[in-house]
């Protein structure tokens, strides 16, 4: 079944680019749409954006203006960059497929999540 | 964008009993695209429900969604150990999609 992993560093210092990767196993990556969501500690989901495998993107308008994904399917993986990051960008990161290959549905598979933490 | 308000905030029961989770929208969501999500400590996200009754695969039927427009509930028919959990409400009917601030579901 496929199964999605997340890696990155863990500490981002203040004003830095914070960068992420999600690799696909198990499955293509090909005509499903990929989001990148984030969980601030004790907070709620909030929705970065998506990749389309063919690299068209759609991002949340509050975080447009720092956020860059890109997609390597020969490697079957995508990723995020965030830039100019501050601590109010520290989270889990998850990586997530967009069930039935739609753009906006509901998110199927998940990857495990991994802590960012923006301290210097 | 389209804000998800979840009620209660913490809801505290036995096993045995039933829950109702409420997800009220600030607007309508387009044709009825909502999901329910399951949290447990140190992992991810687990869908549960999408276009806000259609069970997720493997997600057993003590589990039913129900709703439209601006009011969704999630409904636990007999609480089993398994679900004492946080659950999440997503609406992808409009962009950016957004989420709940989450209902904890605990033991009482």
């Amino acid at each position: 079944q496929v199964q999605l992993q997340e890696s990155g560093p863990g500490l981002v210092k203040p004003s830095e680019t914070l960068s992420l990767t999600c690799t696909v196993s198990g499955g293509s990556i090909g005509i499903y749409y990929w989001n990148w969501i984030r969980q601030p500690p004790g907070k709620g989901l909030e929705v970065i954006g998506y990749i389309y495998y063919s690299g068209g993107t759609k991002y949340n308008p509050s975080l447009k203006s720092r956020v860059t994904m890109s997609v390597d399917t020969s490697k079957n993986e995508f990723s995020l960059k965030l830039k100019s990051v501050t601590a109010a960008d520290t989270a889990v990161y998850y990586c997530a497929r967009v069930r039935e290959g739609y753009n906006s549905d509901a998110f199927d598979i998940w990857g495990q999540g991994t802590m960012v933490t923006v301290s210097s | 964008e389209i804000v998800l308000t979840q009620s209660p905030g913490t809801l505290s029961l036995s096993p045995g009993e039933r829950a109702t989770l409420s997800c009220r929208a600030s607007q309508s969501v387009s044709r009825n695209s909502l999901a329910w999500y399951q949290q447990k400590p140190g992992q991810a996200p687990r869908l549960l429900i999408y276009d806000a009754s259609s069970r997720a695969t493997g997600i057993p039927d003590r589990f039913s969604g129900s709703g439209s427009g601006t009011d969704f509930s999630l409904t636990i028919s007999r609480l089993e150990p398994e679900d004492f959990a946080v659950y999440h409400c997503q609406q992808y009917g409009s962009s950016p999609n957004t989420f709940g601030q989450g209902t904890k579901v605990e033991f009482k």
